[in-house]
């Protein structure tokens, strides 16, 4: 199993301009979960799907984030118009549910300049 | 919510020594209590994991501990290597809930 696909690895951008983050789960879970590291914060929770469902999007900052999962096998995170301290690593993570361990993909570091 | 606490931030030990990594949690329906390492650009990945109805489990150089009265568990870390260093992270759930993670603690291996 490849793991929890994450696109891309790194993504400069200017303030103001569109940013998508894609993620693609490990085959077969049903919990999709966005988090977004920082080192002021640690790890926050911005948004949960189950079974491609938005749950919990009590995370998510403002409304100039959004979050999609149209089928099992994608997902987007979305932020527009980006800002400077939109700046971080954001984590895409999938699990069976219940209680198993998420499982993390590698991460998108987001610079917005 | 749920919060949770986790010391110390940093951490340094000698090659061969033993670390300890301490979590405490506020939710008393919390009863999954996972760790993951996490290492330099890369994403936090499981190491080893605790169910409410259990007081300790161990994985070779790795054991967790549960005291749910007292509403903390730990990570111990046996015969440290240069490879353990990384940073750690403790997390929460009630098992159908998502994961609520500890601040992290970066462990250093100085050989």
């Amino acid at each position: 199993d490849a793991g929890v696909i994450q696109s891309p690895r790194h993504e400069v951008t200017e303030m103001g301009q569109e940013v998508t983050l894609r993620c693609k789960p490990i085959s077969g879970h049903n919990s999709l979960f966005w988090y977004r590291q920082t080192m002021m914060r640690g790890l926050e929770l911005l948004i949960y799907f189950n079974n491609n469902v938005p749950i919990d999007d009590s995370g998510m900052p403002e409304d100039r984030f959004s979050a999609k999962m149209p089928n099992a096998s994608f997902s987007t995170l979305k932020i527009q118009p980006s800002e400077p301290r939109d700046s971080a690593v954001y984590f895409c993570a999938s699990t069976l549910g219940g209680q198993v361990g998420a499982f993390f993909g590698q991460g998108t570091r987001l610079t917005v300049v | 919510g749920e919060n949770v606490e986790q010391h110390p931030s940093t951490l340094s030990v000698q090659e061969g020594d033993s670390a300890v990594i301490k979590c405490t949690y506020s939710d008393s329906a919390s009863n999954y209590f996972p760790w993951y390492k996490q290492e330099l650009g890369k994403g936090p990945q499981l190491i080893i994991d605790i169910r409410s109805n259990v007081g300790e489990k161990k994985d070779q150089r790795i054991a967790v501990t549960l005291n749910k009265t007292a509403k903390h568990f730990s990570l111990h870390i046996t015969e440290t290597q240069p490879e353990d260093s990384a940073v750690y992270f403790c997390a929460a759930s009630r098992g159908n809930t998502p994961l609520v993670f500890g601040k992290g603690t970066r462990l250093s291996v100085i050989a």
